[in-house]
């Protein structure tokens, strides 16, 4: 079955950092956009950051400088590198990938991991 | 506060079409494709319309898509009780190279 799991999320204090995971299954990650989304609690989905499959990536202005996106082909995993967290951050993370059928579209999302910035 | 503005809860009767609606601009709904996602509590959130108009197969054809200037639309017929969950349109804006948008999620309730 086509999917992507996250892991790596946790409870972490302001400034700190944390790394995730998006593990894929029935396809090979460097074939597909991937991108990281998150919904902080009561509040709607906003997107995080897209790594391309020419390795292109682009950050929303509210992570950019601190959140860092990468793969690892060898591993089949897209990682989402966290730093100098805030309590804004707070928030599930959901992995997704880019649909068969329009590359921007969002086809295949995890069922999240939840990241809690508090001290 | 985001770029695509919809309107933040919809409701309707089972077996109503119920319409929500997705406003932006000409940099971003105006110049591009529209997707849109549903995503009930706890579930991974879906695509349900890709390329403003096109469903995923396995979509029903209760959903539809479509765009008129600068606003986009989500069209649920046959409202089934199931249908209760939250919808986001999706695109991205010219004036923000790479980065996605999604506007502010619409609640439908199944009366």
């Amino acid at each position: 079955e086509v999917q992507v799991v996250e892991s790596g999320g946790g409870l972490i204090q302001p400034g700190g950092s944390l790394r995730l995971s998006c593990a894929a299954s029935e396809f090979i990650v460097s074939t597909k956009y991937m991108n990281w989304v998150r919904q902080a609690p009561g509040k709607g989905l906003e997107w995080v950051s897209v790594i391309y499959t020419g390795g292109t990536t682009y950050y929303a202005d509210s992570v950019k400088g601190r959140f860092s996106i990468s793969r690892d082909n060898s591993k089949n995993t897209v990682y989402l590198q966290m730093n100098s967290l805030r309590a804004e951050d707070t928030a599930i993370y959901y992995c997704a990938s880019a649909s068969d059928y329009y590359s921007y579209a969002m086809g295949v999302w995890g069922q999240g991991t939840t990241v809690t910035v508090s001290s | 506060q985001s770029v695509l503005t919809q309107p933040p809860s919809a409701s309707g009767t089972p077996g109503q079409t119920v319409t929500i609606s997705c406003s932006g601009s000409s940099s971003n709904i105006g110049g591009t494709y529209v997707h849109w996602y549903q995503h009930l509590p706890g579930r991974a959130p879906k695509l349900l319309i890709y390329g403003t108009n096109q469903r995923p197969s396995g979509v029903p054809d209760r959903f539809s898509g479509s765009k008129s200037g600068t606003s986009a639309s989500l069209a649920i017929s046959g409202l089934q009780s199931e249908d209760e969950a939250d919808y986001y349109c999706s695109t991205w804006d010219d004036g923000l190279i790479g980065q996605v948008l999604f506007g502010g999620g619409t609640k439908l309730t199944v009366l």
